[in-house]
């Protein structure tokens, strides 16, 4: 069964760096067969893609976002990380990581909320 | 890149059929047949419905059928039943190797 799940802070200040870390429970994880995502849902909102990973590293961003995102992967440890950087009110939202097969997404973490505000 | 429309709302009464679409452009709905669709409970994570376009994942029920016409792609709900109220949204692979999300659909059963 494929776990994953996200961790960090649920609140960070404006203009601060917004950091998650998403834990995978499977031994898919350094198979080269999956992508790694995260995704975020503002209140009330649809959901929006921010970017994926490659186990070997290479990634894909948002093109919205892509100027501020950096999904990094750490195969030791099965985790890959979000970094979002002069985050605002509008960054405020629930932040998903999952698992991506070819361009669908087969299994997602609980979700985290993060509040940006001071 | 803009997110694919969907209807805001959708509802039906127990038995009926309804269909959610999701509309896009040629470089993401109507270019490839990488379109998925999700469930989602409140408070919930999303649920992967349909894969490919037309694909379920095991364990889904076969009331639930994806389609794509042009650049419209769609999820049909047959024999609706309470516990598919829920919101759905759509997702298609992109020109520029990225993935859009559709704006989201709230269905309710009447």
């Amino acid at each position: 069964q494929v776990q994953l799940q996200e961790s960090g802070p649920g609140l960070v200040k404006p203009s601060q760096t917004l950091s998650l870390t998403c834990t995978v429970s499977s031994d898919s994880f350094s198979s080269g067969s999956y992508y790694w995502s995260w995704i975020r849902q503002h209140p009330g909102k649809g959901l929006e893609w921010i970017g994926y990973i490659y186990y070997s590293g290479s990634t894909y961003y948002n093109p919205s976002l892509k100027s501020r995102v950096t999904i990094s992967v750490d195969t030791s440890k099965n985790q890959f990380s979000l970094k979002l950087s002069s985050v605002t009110a509008a960054d405020t939202a629930v932040y998903y990581c999952a698992r991506q097969y070819k361009y669908y997404f087969d299994y997602w973490g609980q979700g985290t909320l993060v509040t940006v505000s001071s | 890149q803009s997110a694919l429309t969907q209807p805001a709302s959708v509802s039906g009464s127990p038995g009926q059929s309804i269909t959610i679409s999701c509309t896009g452009t040629n470089s993401d709905v109507g270019g490839y047949n990488y379109v998925s669709w999700y469930q989602q409970h409140p408070g919930k994570a999303p649920k992967l419905m349909i894969y490919d376009v037309i694909n379920r994942p095991s364990g889904v029920s076969n009331r639930f059928s994806g389609s794509k016409s042009g650049n419209t792609a769609s999820l049909t709900i047959s024999g609706l039943q309470a516990e598919d109220e829920a919101d759905y949204h759509c997702s298609s692979y992109t020109s520029s190797s990225t993935l859009v999300f559709g704006t989201g659909t709230k269905v309710t059963v009447l």
